[in-house]
């Protein structure tokens, strides 16, 4: 069974530009988590699909958001960049939700200039 | 909100010495899952702990749940180079919003 996949694996945009980070979930799971991860921060809860819908949301603001489809792909997107930004972005999928095992990406590593 | 501590936050031990990781939640927990992220890598799924007072083994690996489903626990014995990498703790809040916080994750570092 193929893994999560998240693509790109590196990105280094400019302040201001907008960046869109693709999540391909293991087959057969409909829930995928984002999670922004920092040295300083940690690892950071962005927010959580199910079956196309938004479940739960972290303490983000609104220039962080995403999306999921009908197979279960998953998309986030940061809109006008800043410096802080910059940061390993990891999706986990599992099969029903946040009370099962997560199953990671190598995530984005997301660089601003 | 709903956060989770670990401490240490960073050790170094030598090869053979144990280790123990404590996890601390400042709301009761519903379980608790244990990943643990190689150097450049991602965090990979250990095990997850539901009953109050669990404890499960994984060869070298105990990992118990605290009787007031609070705080958590990882001890290795006998600790080898393939050990190395930091241990994340993520707790599932037992009402409210349903999403994993993490810990802020102990870094462990095994001298040969």
């Amino acid at each position: 069974k193929a893994g999560v996949t998240q693509t790109p694996r590196y990105l280094i945009k400019t302040r201001g530009q907008q960046v869109t980070l693709s999540c391909s979930p293991i087959s057969g799971h409909r829930s995928v988590s984002w999670y922004q991860q920092t040295p300083g921060q940690g690892l950071q809860f962005l927010f959580e699909y199910f079956s196309e819908t938004q479940r739960n949301k972290g303490n983000f603001p609104g220039r962080f958001s995403g999306r999921q489809f009908s197979n279960s792909r998953s998309e986030m997107n940061v809109s006008t960049l800043e410096l802080g930004d910059s940061a390993l972005y990891l999706c986990a999928s599992s099969s029903e939700g946040p009370n099962q095992p997560q199953h990671f990406g190598d995530g984005t590593r997301l660089s601003i200039l | 909100g709903q956060q989770v501590m670990q401490i240490p936050q960073y050790q170094h031990v030598q090869e053979g010495e144990d280790f123990t990781t404590y996890c601390n939640s400042s709301t009761t927990l519903s379980n608790i899952q244990w990943y643990k992220q190689r150097p450049g890598g991602h965090p990979v799924f250990l095990i997850q702990l539901v009953k109050s007072g669990e404890v499960k083994k994984q060869k070298r690996l105990t990992f118990q749940f605290g009787e007031a489903k609070k705080n958590s626990s990882l001890h290795i014995t006998a600790t080898q180079t393939t050990d190395v990498g930091t241990y994340f703790c993520a707790g599932l809040s037992s009402t409210g919003f349903q999403k994993l916080v993490f810990g802020t994750g102990t870094r462990l570092l095994v001298s040969p």
